[in-house]
């Protein structure tokens, strides 16, 4: 079975709201990333949070390690946050199995 | 650092033709990783090499799919025979390879390939 389940599939906001993203994940890991791929493309590491609760400008991310879940909060949507919102799991400490992604669309 | 560079961007090749893609990992990063990525799939995992060597390939089609890293400066994805269901983007990452789990994946921007 799929070993990354992510939810919202979609989400759709206006600018200045926040978005919850969750992801739920079968295997332990060693490793947690969320990744953001862009419209074009694109694909790049946003924040590893293994466990507990990690900030990085308006990204809040929490994992529950023995819940097996993570959420991605983002503060004060912007348009140019819209893309593909990925998290990611590393079972064998190297092998990274991805969601298939909350896509996120923010409106002006 | 320019990142983790792919070549080509694009790629289309006809049915039965060969497609070889090209990636060149970031210097001094001693893993590196294949990943295909569709619509219907999502990111899907194929190989990964840690110091040219191949250590998992298990997510590579047994036929018609190789993977090669000759030197520490670029990797190549063979698929031979292309079928109509390869058409995806294939994405090369790298890391720093120091195998603790705590390491940070860097994209490339990715091959799309169509195979008509």
């Amino acid at each position: 079975g799929q070993q990354v389940q992510q939810s919202p599939a979609s989400l759709v906001l206006q600018e200045g709201e926040n978005a919850e993203l969750q992801c739920n994940f079968s295997s332990t890991a060693t490793q947690l990333q969320w990744f953001y791929q862009s419209p074009g493309g694109s694909l790049v590491s946003l924040l590893s949070n293994p466990s507990g609760t990690k900030h990085t400008g308006r990204l809040t991310s929490t994992t529950v390690t023995k819940e097996r879940r993570s959420s991605l909060h983002i503060s004060s949507s912007q348009t140019t946050d819209s893309g593909t919102y990925l998290c990611a799991i590393d079972p064998n400490a190297y092998k990274v199995i991805f969601g298939k992604g909350t896509h996120l669309h923010v409106l002006p | 650092n320019a990142g983790v560079i792919q070549t080509p961007r694009h790629k289309v090749t006809g049915k039965g033709q060969e497609a070889t893609l090209w990636c060149e990992p970031i210097s001094g990063h001693s893993a590196v990783f294949w990943y295909r990525q569709t619509i219907v799939q999502g990111l899907e995992f194929l190989t990964y090499f840690r110091n040219q060597a191949p250590i998992d390939d298990s997510g590579m089609p047994k036929e018609r799919f190789s993977a090669q890293m000759p030197n520490q400066s670029h990797s190549t994805l063979k698929i031979q025979s292309t079928q109509p269901q390869d058409s995806a983007v294939y994405l090369c990452a790298s890391s720093l390879g120091q195998g603790n789990g705590a390491e940070t994946l860097y994209f490339g921007s990715g091959t799309r390939l169509t195979v008509l």
